[in-house]
């Protein structure tokens, strides 16, 4: 596909449920990040992912929430006995990584997770 | 810890007026961006800022920064209604690891241009 794509598109979970996000970056992009947009503000962020490289998980909130990627492909991001302060969106996104190790300026966002906890 | 402010976060403007978006950061960073976003949509890249002083123009809007004063404007010249959206701005920096880096945003304009 052109741009990245995100599965679901929404999501309704109960309080203390599983849920599982998905992500598929544009093709060729090395790197890839996942944001958390809740209502009416600014995204934070979470995780970030290069390649092979150990993720930097900095952004992540508690211990609930872990992600993962193979290689250069598609990423999940899981988040584990949902709270309803969990609801929000999930947006991932991927930036390109240049041959000799620089990244082009630009992340291009995926649609968007919604989620909502009950 | 870096912080992004925008100013105001809330725009309601008549078709054919001018009115500019502030973006106020707390630390230092040569790289900034502004996205728009659309009610249920994803984020649109519009500008890549990359030095001081640096000006970018794109149909109604253009945009600029100044790094000394941390500060970068989103100018709205001749609104019309196909602006509407939420407009942020985001302060590149390095993520903790220093491995590469991040987008640190800030809470977002919602524009609505009246006809």
């Amino acid at each position: 596909g052109a741009g990245v794509s995100q599965s679901p598109s929404n999501k309704v979970t109960e309080k203390g449920k599983d849920v599982e996000l998905r992500c598929d970056p544009i093709s060729g992009h090395t790197a890839l990040y996942w944001y958390r947009q809740r209502l009416g503000q600014g995204l934070e962020f979470l995780i970030y992912f290069q390649g092979n490289s150990a993720p930097d998980k900095s952004g992540l909130p508690s211990d609930r929430f872990s992600a993962e990627r193979t290689g250069e492909s598609v990423s999940t991001l899981t988040i584990q006995r949902t709270q309803q302060e969990d609801s929000a969106v999930y947006l991932c996104a991927s930036r390109e990584r240049l041959a000799w190790g620089k990244t082009t300026d630009t992340q291009y966002f995926g649609p968007g997770t919604r989620l909502t906890v009950l | 810890e870096l912080k992004v402010e925008q100013n105001p976060l809330f725009l309601s403007m008549q078709e054919g007026k001018n009115y500019t978006i502030y973006c106020n950061y707390s630390t230092t960073s040569d790289r900034l961006y502004w996205y728009r976003q659309d009610p249920g949509k994803s984020l649109e890249s519009l500008f890549v800022l990359l030095s001081n002083g640096a000006v970018k123009q794109e149909g109604r809007l253009m945009a600029s920064l100044d790094t000394k004063a941390r500060l970068s404007t989103l100018h709205i010249t001749a609104a019309v209604h196909d602006l509407s959206a939420t407009y942020f701005c985001a302060v590149d920096s390095l993520l903790s690891s220093g491995s590469a880096r991040q987008l640190t945003f800030g809470s977002g304009t919602q524009l609505t241009v009246l006809p």
